[in-house]
């Protein structure tokens, strides 16, 4: 069964350019879930969906932060404008649906931005 | 968010046991107690989870007290590809958006 993938796996560009993460989900995972890591600092969590709704983006850190999950499918996260704060490792997680103990959430090898 | 207090890096020799102890003075009645493993340049990977008292699986122990303050993550006879950062999370077992990771405990395993 194929894990959490993300691409790129590393993204260089330039401060004020635009970036889109993509992450496809296990298949059948109706929960999808975005964290970073910036600067050395706690991974934190960004946005929640459960299938194409989002669910929790409390943690956004601005409207330069775009996700989308088209068809509760692959989703994407877009930045736009970048900038210098924004470098860090994005990661990317899905869970089945449902509450329930041992429910694990499965992380994607994450994507490192880096804005110069 | 209930926040979690772990040692910042600890160091073991092939071979032995490690106990990476966990406190969450806040938690809560519904909370679960969940360690994560991270590699280098990879995602955090589950390892365990339990609510009280003892679990065990194939991979480590979880001890849990009466008082669900704290926790201790158990990994018998460690060896190098132990070496990793070790996170321990409390919070509903589905509720991943309420997870505090925190700095994680950074094992390394000598030879």
């Amino acid at each position: 069964e194929a894990g959490v993938t993300q691409f790129p796996s590393h993204s260089v560009i330039e401060k004020g350019q635009t970036v889109t993460l993509r992450c496809d989900p296990i298949s059948g995972h109706d929960n999808l879930y975005w964290y970073r890591r910036v600067m050395g600092k706690e991974i934190k969590f960004l946005l929640h969906f459960v299938k194409e709704s989002k669910q929790d983006e409390s943690g956004m850190p601005n409207n330069r932060f775009l996700a989308e999950r088209t068809g509760g499918t692959y989703s994407t996260l877009k930045v736009q404008p970048a900038e210098l704060e924004d470098s860090g490792v994005y990661f990317c997680a899905s869970s089945q649906d449902g509450a329930g103990v041992n429910t694990e959430a499965f992380f994607g090898q994450g994507t490192r931005l880096t804005v110069v | 968010l209930a926040k979690t207090t772990q040692p910042i890096s600890m160091d073991s020799y092939e071979g032995q046991e490690v106990n990476i102890t966990c406190s969450h003075n806040n938690i809560a009645t519904n909370d679960y107690i969940t360690w994560y493993q991270q590699f280098p340049s990879q995602g955090p990977r589950f390892i365990i989870q339990g609510y009280k008292t003892k679990v065990t699986n194939e991979v480590a122990s979880l001890f849990i007290p009466a008082d669900r303050k704290s926790s201790t993550l158990s990994l018998p006879r460690v060896s190098l590809s132990d070496t990793a950062v070790y996170y321990c999370l409390v919070g509903a077992p589905y509720n991943f958006n309420k997870f505090y990771f925190g700095s994680g405990t950074k094992l390394n395993v000598k030879p």
